[in-house]
């Protein structure tokens, strides 16, 4: 059983281009996290999903951040028009039900340039 | 505001010692976690310690839990070298199913 998978783990785009973060939860898991740690700091919880719905996005940006979890392939976390504070390191966790039993990933590390 | 906090923000002992880093904590809790992260790494789960729990064992680890305080820390015996890390305390608040990160202990561990 692969743990959870994210992909790339380092990104670098431009200021103005899209950032697509992907991750494929552990096998059996529904529930998505994505949190995002800014150099120095600890990690912010952005959105939750499930399959097909988001439950919380209250942490997500309104602006430019988008995040899905299709019925079928990887959940992924869209950046439109990246700017120089985008550059964080995302990373996702999966649980099968309670966010305490969450397995996360390595992180996507994205620079913007 | 953030949920953990973690004291002190950056300790450095000699190789063998023995290293004490706490986390506080705001609102009530179903449990909280210690996480480790290596320089520009992904994250290491080390202990989970419910809110029932006083104290936990793990190895060279020893987590304790007080809830009437809201505080945990985490004493990390003989360290080594490779103990050298971030550490992070994470909270699941009994009201809401996030995890709450505090801005994390740099611990540095001298030969």
């Amino acid at each position: 059983n692969a743990g959870v998978m994210q992909n790339p783990r380092h990104l670098v785009r431009r200021r103005g281009q899209e950032a697509r973060l992907r991750c494929s939860p552990m096998k059996g898991h529904s529930h998505v996290y994505w949190y995002r740690q800014l150099p120095e700091e600890g990690l912010k919880f952005m959105v939750y999903l499930q399959k097909e719905n988001i439950i919380d996005e209250s942490g997500m940006p309104k602006e430019r951040f988008s995040a899905e979890f299709p019925k079928e392939g990887p959940s992924i976390l869209r950046i439109q028009q990246v700017v120089r504070g985008d550059s964080a390191a995302y990373f996702c966790a999966s649980s099968p039900s309670d966010p305490s039993e969450a397995f996360f990933g390595q992180g996507t590390r994205l620079t913007v340039v | 505001s953030q949920q953990g906090e973690e004291d002190p923000q950056a300790l450095s002992i000699q190789e063998g010692e023995n290293a004490t880093m706490n986390c506080s904590y705001k609102t009530s809790i179903n449990n909280l976690q210690w996480y480790r992260q290596n320089s520009g790494r992904g994250l290491v789960h080390l202990i989970l310690i419910r809110s029932n729990e006083r104290e936990k064992h793990s190895g060279r680890l020893r987590v304790t839990l007080d809830t009437s305080k809201k505080s945990s820390s985490l004493l990390i015996t003989a360290s080594r070298a490779a103990d050298t890390a971030s550490y992070f305390c994470a909270t699941d608040p009994d009201s809401n199913y996030q995890l709450i990160w505090g801005a994390g202990t740099k611990l540095i561990i001298k030969p």
